[in-house]
């Protein structure tokens, strides 16, 4: 059981707009900043956003990450084939003293 | 470009400690906080532990009595220790380097290693 929730699974088809949330509370989320990976499978985590929305070098900007309240939101814009992955959210819980991930979600292009 | 390696055995009898080490190269440890991550087999990515440059460590509670970090800036290169394993702590494990962003604390991490997959079994 992941600290933080998303959901387990999003679908899209090429062109369309995906969200993928990630639930958590004020231990963490609340008073924290989040960050986004994508995930492949066989490869390491690619980091996608760090401090809620600020995009790594070489993220494309057709993501976009945000954060209101206890919740933070990945939205993918256009979405591609090669986008097809599991997305991890993760962020500094302070009452765990601990990193913490969001279970994952796989998104499938259809 | 940083770069990170993770090096250790594949296979690890139940029971026993398992010993990472993760080389750095393109960069200086020194700065810098690391950590490692696992991820089991179909499952979610999880935090173990991050250490800083003097060695100052941070652990998953859920881990904390079975994990140990410890840092050799001379080698450029930090490592990790579970003990006494189970067939739960059949994973990936990846290191990375950690960065704190606007947050206090180390949280996301930017460059990471190719990860190693640990079977524990007899």
């Amino acid at each position: 059981q992941s600290v933080l929730t998303q959901p387990p699974s999003v679908s899209a088809a090429p062109g369309q707009k995906v969200t993928i949330s990630c639930s958590g509370s004020n231990s963490n989320i609340g008073n924290s900043f989040v960050c986004w990976y994508q995930k492949l499978p066989g490869m390491a985590p690619k980091l996608l956003i760090s401090d809620n929305n600020s995009r790594r070098s070489g993220t494309p900007d057709r993501f976009t990450g945000s954060k209101s309240g206890t919740s933070a939101t990945l939205v993918i814009y256009r979405v591609q084939i090669e986008d097809e992955a599991d997305y991890y959210c993760g962020t500094w819980d302070g009452s765990l003293s601990a990193v913490v991930f969001g279970g994952g979600t796989r998104l499938t292009v259809l | 470009q940083v770069q990170l390696h993770e090096s250790g055995p594949g296979l690890v009898n139940p029971s026993e400690t398992l010993s990472l080490t993760c080389s750095v190269s393109g960069a200086s440890v020194d700065g810098y906080s690391w950590a490692f991550v696992r991820q089991p087999p179909g499952k979610a990515l999880e935090w173990l532990g991050s250490i800083d440059d003097i060695g100052a460590t941070k652990y998953n509670p859920s881990l904390k009595s079975r994990v140990a970090l410890s840092i050799d800036t001379s080698k450029n290169q930090f490592s990790l220790n579970v003990k006494s394993l189970t067939a739960a702590d059949t994973a990936v494990y990846f290191c990375a380097r950690a960065q704190a962003g606007y947050n206090y604390h180390p949280y996301f991490f930017d460059f990471w290693g190719r990860g190693i997959l640990v079977s524990v079994s007899t």
